[in-house]
């Protein structure tokens, strides 16, 4: 069964940092770009962070870029988005999402983890 | 970034009904165009890639038009599990940029 459970969400102050994790299973991990969607409470869907199957190629939406950072390890499975400097606007809900193509990417979700929530206040 | 409008934002059906959304895109994106389902509490669900293929296990009440800048999704026959809020996504170029959704209420 195709799954992703994302971890490590929480509360933080403004200005700190929190990394989320996200375990892959029942798919070749390694074959997939892998994403990160964020949707404020109430809100509609933000894509924030993209990474290549291979980790060679990363990209962030400029509302995150220089803050976030995205990472893979193919050799756990896992799926990592490090954010620093938070703010309040960054509390969300965020959720790991594969990648609908194999390799070359599509840039479509097909499979979505359940979601974590970050919370940036005071 | 390439920006979309949906419409309607609110869209009250019943049972039965046949709807149709409306996706509008700032530029033409050919048919790089993905419709997404989510419910209350949940991760949103692919529908349907370049603007008319359904996704696998997705019912065939479900369907796609359009290219260029218009696009649409419709439900043929809504059933109780359609009660849902509707996302259009497009993946043209980065970065992949979201619609502001269509929420389906019952009437």
């Amino acid at each position: 069964q195709v799954q992703l459970v994302e971890s490590g969400g929480g509360v933080v102050q403004p200005g700190g940092s929190l990394r989320l994790s996200c375990a892959a299973s029942g798919f070749t991990f390694s074959s997939y770009g892998m994403h990160w969607v964020r949707q404020a409470p109430g809100k509609g869907l933000e894509w924030v962070a993209f990474i290549r199957y291979d980790g060679s190629n990363k990209y962030y939406a400029d509302s995150v870029k220089g803050r976030f950072t995205i990472s893979r390890d193919n050799s756990k499975n896992t799926l990592y988005l490090q954010m620093n400097s938070l703010r309040a606007e960054d509390t969300a809900v965020y959720y790991c999402a594969k990648d609908a193509r194999a390799v070359a990417g599509m840039n479509t979700f097909d499979i979505w983890g359940q979601g974590t929530m970050v919370t940036v206040s005071s | 970034a390439i920006w979309m409008t949906q419409s309607p934002s609110l869209l009250s059906a019943s049972t039965g009904d046949r709807v149709t959304i409306s996706c509008r895109m700032s530029q033409g994106i050919s048919s790089y165009l993905a419709w997404y389902q989510q419910k209350p509490g949940k991760a949103p669900e692919l529908l349907i890639y370049a603007a008319s293929t359904l996704q696998s296990g997705v019912p065939s009440r479900f369907s796609g038009s359009g290219s260029g800048t218009d696009f649409t999704l419709t439900i043929s026959c809504l059933q109780s599990e359609d009660f849902a809020t509707y996302y259009c996504q497009q993946y043209y170029s980065f970065p992949p940029t979201f619609g502001q959704g269509t929420k389906v209420e019952i009437k």
